[in-house]
Parts: C-alpha cells; structure tokens; sequence
C-alpha cells in the first residue's frame, strides 16, 4: 500500500522569505499528488497539483516539483505572507484509488 | 455550485447514542469520500463511493460504523452506539472521478461525551 510520510513540525518563516516542505512516498505506481492547504477550523483545501508525467508545476507564489527516480515531492511557498500560515498536507495515490494524506506540516509566517 | 454540503456542523451526544452525519457531494461527482481528523492519525480514510458503491471500506474503524449512500446526491455515515474515542472531525469530499480532485465539505465536528 501507499506509505506518504510528511513529518509533522512547524515550519517558521519570516515573511518575504519561501518556505519548503517535502514529502516521500513509497508507491512507484503513484502518479498524482496533491497539496491541501488547511486553516485553524477549516475544511483542507486543495491548493495545487501535480501529475508524474511532469516535474515541476508553479500557480503564482506557488511551486510543486516531483522527483520521481528519489520518490519525493516538495512544495514551495516563496515571498511568504501572513495569509499562508495554515497546516499543509501532501497526499498520493496508490492502487485502488485511494489517496494517503501525510501527517500535515504546520507554516507559522512571522509578520 | 454549493459545493459539498455536511450537516449537522456540530454534534454532541452521549456515549452509547447513535449519531448520523450527512453528506450532499457536488451535482456531478461520481466519488464520495468519508474521512476523519483527529490530532493524533491525522486525516484518515473511512471509505469511498463510486456511482454510489461502496468501493473501499477497509478504513472503517469496526462494525459501530457504517456508510451508505442511496443515491448520486446524498451519504449518510452512521455510528452506533458512540464511544468518546470516536470524538473528531469527519469530512466527507467528492470528486468526479475516483482520481481527480477531491473536494471537502466543512466538515462536522462530533463529540461524544
């Protein structure tokens, strides 16, 4: 089965600075991985996507990449601000279409 | 589009009560998704539909919990009888296809007291 590991810590960024967090999964047959993005009190939100037959994607301030021969996936947030403190979970899918969240990483961005 | 609709958004009950939360996927979605949060597993996966099937179940905790879904716009996920440890967040998500984006609900927020 799919094993996404995402090691839950808190990541603190001073604004204007990026913030980077990875992934790996375990499951060479995956071929979609999602990031959601989950505020304080709020429903996950999915906030960009990437297929394995690409291996990077960018939607303004943010960037995945996927390294498949390493099984590993990253997100990258650059010129942080205030609005992208929130818990972000990555995710893959694996053979019966289920999809594995990682445990979550907290972004702290100090103003 | 509403988007994916739960309700209740909160629910607190006793132990030993039955609870059932509800799901409305978007017009649309063939996938049905029911999942729970909690600190400790962090979002974990119950079980999803497919065009209103029961497809993977294997995520269900035990036989207090059950799903279904009688038709393409409503879900149904039940407990009973509740136990304080089943105290969390449920989402459910729908997707149009099983491997497209899943789309969450607000979520409801159960404690069993």
């Amino acid at each position: 089965g799919e094993n996404v590991e995402q090691h839950p810590s808190t990541l603190s960024v001073q604004e204007g600075d990026s913030a980077v967090i990875k992934c790996t999964y375990s499951d060479s047959a995956s071929n979609y991985f999602p990031w959601y993005k989950q505020e304080l009190g709020k429903r996950p939100q999915l906030i960009i996507d990437i297929r394995s037959n690409v291996g990077e994607k960018k939607d303004q301030r943010i960037a995945v990449t996927l390294n498949k021969t390493a099984k590993h996936f990253s997100l990258h947030i650059t010129e942080t601000q205030p609005e992208d403190s929130a818990v972000y979970f990555c995710a893959g899918y694996y053979g019966n279409n289920r999809l594995a969240f990682g445990k979550g990483n907290q972004v702290v961005v100090i103003p | 589009d509403a988007g994916v609709i739960q309700s209740p958004r909160h629910e607190v009950t006793e132990m030993g009560q039955e609870v059932t939360l509800r799901c409305k996927p978007i017009s649309g979605h063939n996938s049905l998704f029911w999942y729970r949060q909690t600190m400790m597993r962090g979002l974990e996966l119950l079980i999803y539909f497919n065009n209103n099937v029961p497809i993977d179940d294997s995520g269900m905790p035990e036989d207090r919990f059950s799903a279904k879904m009688p038709n393409a716009s409503f879900s149904t996920l039940k407990i009973q009888p509740s136990e304080p440890r089943d105290s969390a967040v449920y989402f459910c998500a729908s997707s149009h296809g099983a491997t497209d984006t899943q789309y969450f609900g607000p979520g409801t927020r159960l404690t069993v007291l």
